[in-house]
């Protein structure tokens, strides 16, 4: 079965320091995978999707930026985080069926609430 | 306009009773509809596809009226354990989109 880890679930960053949120999937191949925000008591914000290796569209322009070494392995990361950075984020896989379809029955991981002060 | 929209809620209602939520979505070409529960400072999980001719499982009914662009969730006798928020996602054009989420609170 398909599994999605995201990590750390919780984090406390002060404003100017770099980010990095790693997500890794398990029992698939070539997934299309996400990254979203969440701020408090909002919906889901698209920030950035992959459906390839170094394949990376960007949905929200912002001091966030986006990576895919790996097929299973998608990085968010910042140089230098903002107050508005903090927020829910969550890591998403659907399957790739071989065209470009963005989002379909999406598998969360559990989220990383970041904190920025 | 949103594109997807929400009633925030919440909802309180008591245990044992039903309860509907709407979704309307603003582009009438949208192709494919969900509804996702999430639990307070959890992951968004799938719990139903929406078909155009309505689909139920178990205490759980959803319906797609194309016509007037909007999908709906049925919740029958409410548990305590439906507690949460009910998040509706609209499919266009290779797109997702999420609705701002509609909490549901059951009581005792």
């Amino acid at each position: 079965s398909q599994t999605i880890h995201q990590w750390p679930a919780t984090l406390v960053q002060p404003v100017g320091s770099p980010l990095s949120l790693e997500c890794t999937v398990e029992g698939t191949s070539n997934p299309n995978l996400y990254w979203y925000r969440q701020a408090a008591g909002r919906g889901l914000q698209l920030l950035f999707y992959s459906v390839g290796i170094g394949q990376i569209s960007s949905e929200v322009p912002q001091n966030l930026s986006a990576s895919r070494p790996q097929d299973r392995q998608f990085i968010l990361s910042s140089k230098k985080l903002l107050l508005s950075d903090s927020g829910f984020y969550l890591c998403a896989w659907s399957a790739n069926y071989g065209t470009v379809l963005v989002g379909e029955k999406l598998f969360f991981g559990s989220g990383t609430q970041l904190s920025v002060l | 306009r949103k594109e997807v929209e929400q009633d925030p809620g919440p909802f309180n209602v008591p245990e044992g009773a039903t309860v509907a939520f709407n979704c309307t979505y603003s582009n009438s070409a949208s192709q494919s509809f969900f509804w996702y529960r999430q639990d307070c400072r959890k992951e968004p999980k799938l719990l139903m596809s929406v078909y155009s001719s309505g689909n139920e499982d178990g205490r759980f009914t959803a319906q797609l009226n194309r016509a007037s662009q909007y999908i709906s969730l049925l919740i029958r006798d409410s548990k305590l354990s439906d507690s949460a928020t009910y998040l509706c996602v609209v499919i266009l054009d290779n797109m997702l989109t999420f609705g701002g989420g509609t909490r549901l609170m059951v009581k005792p």
